[in-house]
């Protein structure tokens, strides 16, 4: 079946340094990228949606500017967490739409820690 | 603003019985995807089942059904035969066919009694 591979699984970062979360789709093209954010025991909360080279669409509350997002190409899309604060922390998921199927594939998530 | 509802934080059940966890959307489109996915310890998300608007038939997988209104505009998800590893977080899905947005609802944990 279709594959997401995201990476990393976790990280630690300092305050004010920047973090880059990368998902991949393994075997198929992924148009449409969707990157969520959720607590412990919460759901989880649609950030933007970003669609192979265009930009990105954020939802309302979440900063562009802190929350980088690029999808350069039919296979990648990555977060980039700048200038990183404690409030950050958080897991972030990203999920990959597969237009031929109408299906969407998760990656595994990545555990962000801002000391 | 489509919003989905799942009014049980907790669920519990004694393995080997049957289950239904509720879920309510709000939508004034006609044409959309219902999902129910469940996430483990491991925080993977894994499909469980998928509704399509337009289908009045309920979908079915293995121990798995739905029960969906759409007039009501209700997706509950039964479990039969309930097994240990059903034990998670399960999570009801609307989905806007063009937008392709998934939304999700705050989630029902399901403890599965041995």
């Amino acid at each position: 079946g279709a594959v997401v591979s995201q990476h990393p699984s976790w990280v630690i970062c300092k305050s004010g340094t920047s973090v880059k979360i990368e998902c991949r789709s393994l075997d198929f093209q992924a148009t449409t990228m969707f990157w969520y954010r959720q607590f412990p025991k919460q759901s989880l909360m649609l950030m933007a949606t970003s669609n192979e080279g265009s930009k990105a669409t954020y939802e309302q509350g979440v900063e562009k500017d802190k929350f980088l997002i690029n999808h350069a190409s039919l296979t990648l899309s990555t977060l980039t967490v700048t200038s990183a604060h404690p409030e950050d922390s958080s897991f972030y998921i990203c999920s990959a739409r597969d237009s031929s199927s109408y299906g969407y594939t998760f990656g595994s998530g990545t555990r962000l820690t801002v000391v | 603003a489509q919003t989905v509802t799942q009014s049980q934080p907790e669920m519990s059940v004694q393995e080997a019985e049957t289950v239904t966890l509720s879920c309510t959307y709000d939508t004034s489109e006609s044409d959309y995807y219902l999902f129910w996915y469940k996430q483990p310890p491991s925080r993977q998300m894994i499909l469980v089942i998928r509704q399509e608007a337009y289908k009045q038939q309920n979908a079915t997988e293995n121990r798995f059904s739905v029960n969906f209104q759409k007039a009501a505009k209700s997706f509950s998800l039964k479990i039969s035969d309930s097994q240990l590893g059903d034990a998670a977080m399960y999570f009801c899905a609307y989905s806007l066919p063009v937008t392709g947005k998934l939304i999700f609802g705050q989630g029902t944990t399901l403890q599965v009694k041995p």
